[in-house]
Parts: structure tokens; sequence; C-alpha cells
């Protein structure tokens, strides 16, 4: 399974913008590019998918290299819940029946 | 809220003794998920299930049974828990079928609250 790498952690402060890179240069051609988010003592959550195109949604945008080999998810004004582990996730197309493979992912903190 | 339980939410037991851990979904979707989450390792997929009694093994399914005689419930089995078993186990889901049709792109997996099993 092509890999992701991501910082270990990132701080902010609340309702300023945060953008969290995900370098996947080993992506292939039928890997969706899925983000993930685990808030304290909870199961993962769903935050974005995409595959070409930059994309949006009520929790976040994810915005795509034009060689896909990189993305970044942009949270537009951080608040203190939106503090957790953020999971950049590479999922193969076809048959996977989306299995997913998580790393370590990034630890944002978020400042009042 | 995507109508996943888990059960027991806290375990602790015996090495040696037998764990079945049940994963309950009221959505039927058509893949169900068993992973495990230690420090360090981030979540990993012990088995997956893509349709009753269709059941594969994930990266770390050694030590790890899975059935699935219904829809709607996954369950795990340690046949015979050991203390490196001890972990939060989350079940996850995804695939949502709706009568006459089948959602195969459905990309977005659901996770559970989470079990936190202890074996001494």
């Amino acid at each position: 399974d092509a890999k992701t790498t991501q910082p270990n952690s990132m701080e902010s402060n609340e309702e300023e913008p945060v953008h969290l890179p995900c370098n996947h240069s080993t992506i292939s051609g039928t890997d969706y590019i899925h983000w993930y988010r685990q808030l304290p003592s909870q199961g993962p959550e769903y935050v974005i998918h995409g595959l070409t195109s930059n994309v949006n949604n009520r929790m976040a945008s994810l915005a795509i290299a034009e060689d896909r080999k990189s993305s970044t998810l942009i949270l537009h004004r951080a608040t203190l819940r939106d503090a957790a582990v953020y999971y950049c996730i590479l999922r193969g197309g076809g048959t996977s029946y989306g299995k997913l493979t998580f790393g370590q992912g990034t630890i944002l903190t978020v400042h009042p | 809220d995507a109508g996943i339980t888990q059960s027991p939410r806290h375990k602790v037991t015996e090495t040696g003794t037998p764990v079945t851990l049940r994963c309950h979904q009221t959505e039927n979707h058509r893949y169900m998920y068993w992973y495990r989450q230690d420090p360090g390792h981030g979540l990993r997929l012990i088995h997956y299930s893509y349709g009753v009694k269709d059941t594969d093994k994930g990266e770390v399914s050694d030590g790890y049974s899975v059935s699935r005689s219904k829809t709607e419930d996954f369950l795990l089995t340690l046949e015979s828990a050991t203390s490196s078993q001890t972990s939060v186990y989350f079940c996850a889901i995804s695939g949502r079928h709706i009568k006459g049709h089948d959602i195969k792109r459905d990309n977005e997996q659901f996770f559970g609250p989470g079990t936190r099993l202890t074996v001494l």
C-alpha cells in the first residue's frame, strides 16, 4: 500500500486557519486521498476525501497538488473542538473493500 | 449518527480465557471492520467483512477470528486471550445498502465508540 507522511504535531490558535500537510509520493492513479480525525477517547471520524480535484465540505477543504503527490487539509477557522489527531490515508479503488491503513497522524493542538 | 454500537465497552479478563466482542449496526451497511489501536501503532485492521458470511484477514489477524451470520452483527473472538491483545478495539462500517441499490462507492467509514480490553 502507498504510504503517507505527516508532521507529528502542529499548533494553531482558535479562529485561525490551519493547513495540515500530507505527502504521498507513491500514490497510484486509483488511490483516493482520505482524511479522518480522532478526538480524544473517541473513534475516528471521516472528514473529507478526494481523487484529483479540490474538495470542500462543511468541515474542511482538501487541496490536492496537481501531481497528486501531496495534499493539504484546510480547517478555515479552528475551534477548540478541532483539537484531534488527523490522519491522511490513501484508499485504493477497485475491490479494496474500503480498507484503510492508518499511519501515526498529526496531533493538532488548538490554543484559546 | 451511523447507528453503530460496541459491546462490552470495557472488559478485563485473564490470559487464556476466550473473549468475544460484538459490533452491532442498524443502518444496513454492507462492509464491517475490526481495528485495534495501540500507542505507537495507530489503528490497524484485524479482520473485515464484505457481506454476510464473507470475511477476510487484515494486517494483524493472528490470534483473532470473526463471524458475521447476519448483516447487523460482526463478532470478534479471541480464542485464548494474551496480554499482547490488551488494546482498544474499534468497529467500523461502510457501504450503506438500500433495497434495490448497492452503494458500492460509499467512501465514508463510520466508527463505533470502541472497546477497551485489558488482558491480565
